[in-house]
């Protein structure tokens, strides 16, 4: 099956710095979703990108669709401890009358440095 | 208006029993989605439903079944439960896909399976 790459798998924050990830594919997608998760919670939609080349921000994130369509990232900028959870990509390649599901990356676990 | 539920939202079973995970959602989405969550592994689809009246295996579907009762409920049903399908549950429903951009899919808030 498809395969995402998200990197890195985890990283320290201070607060007030900025943060980036991304992710990568084998294979093209027509959508790139970012989630965030907390502990013991679903997912929940951060951003939505649907063409590429697309950047679009939602407060302090910003997230891109990759030219190639392989690739996605997401910036986070002056962070805040409430950023803390793991942060997941995923990608979909929609289609006329098709309802495929989501493939997922491994998530980015973004920890407070102490 | 609740979005997407799941019922239970913990549960343990001894190997070789069975249950049925519940999912309903109250936003009139057309297609409904079963993930497992697995440390270090991510999201992974289990089985999906495009549509009332039709489902499709998805990456993981062994050891698993579906039925989409009606528009708001798609239940996952596991026979003979086995340890390795000790995870995390999440179901997910979307409005509709096609050519138009597509809505998002909200996820339920899971439910934790512990198989003995």
């Amino acid at each position: 099956g498809q395969q995402l790459n998200q990197s890195p798998q985890s990283m320290f924050i201070q607060e007030g710095e900025d943060v980036s990830m991304n992710c990568t594919s084998s294979s093209i997608f027509n959508t790139w979703l970012w989630y965030k998760q907390d502990p013991g919670e679903g997912p929940v939609l951060l951003i939505a990108l649907y063409k590429a080349g697309e950047l679009t921000s939602n407060g302090r994130l910003t997230a891109q669709f990759g030219i190639t369509r392989k690739d996605s990232f997401l910036n986070i900028s002056a962070s805040i401890p409430s950023d803390v959870g793991i942060y997941f990509c995923a990608g979909a390649m929609y289609s006329g009358g098709g309802a495929d599901g989501l493939t997922f990356g491994k998530g980015t676990h973004l920890i407070l440095q102490p | 208006n609740a979005g997407v539920t799941q019922t239970p939202k913990f549960q343990v079973l001894k190997t070789g029993q069975s249950m049925t995970l519940q999912c309903a959602q109250d936003m009139n989405h057309n297609s409904m989605y079963w993930y497992r969550q697995d440390p270090g592994m991510g999201l992974r689809l289990i089985y999906y439903s495009a549509s009332e009246g039709t489902t499709d295996k998805g990456e993981v579907p062994n050891g698993y079944n579906v039925s989409r009762l009606n528009k708001r409920e798609f239940s996952l049903r596991l026979e003979s439960a086995a340890p390795s399908q000790t995870s995390v549950y999440f179901c997910a429903s979307i409005r509709v896909a096609g050519d138009i951009p597509p809505d998002t899919q909200y996820f339920g808030p899971g439910t934790r399976l512990t198989v003995l």
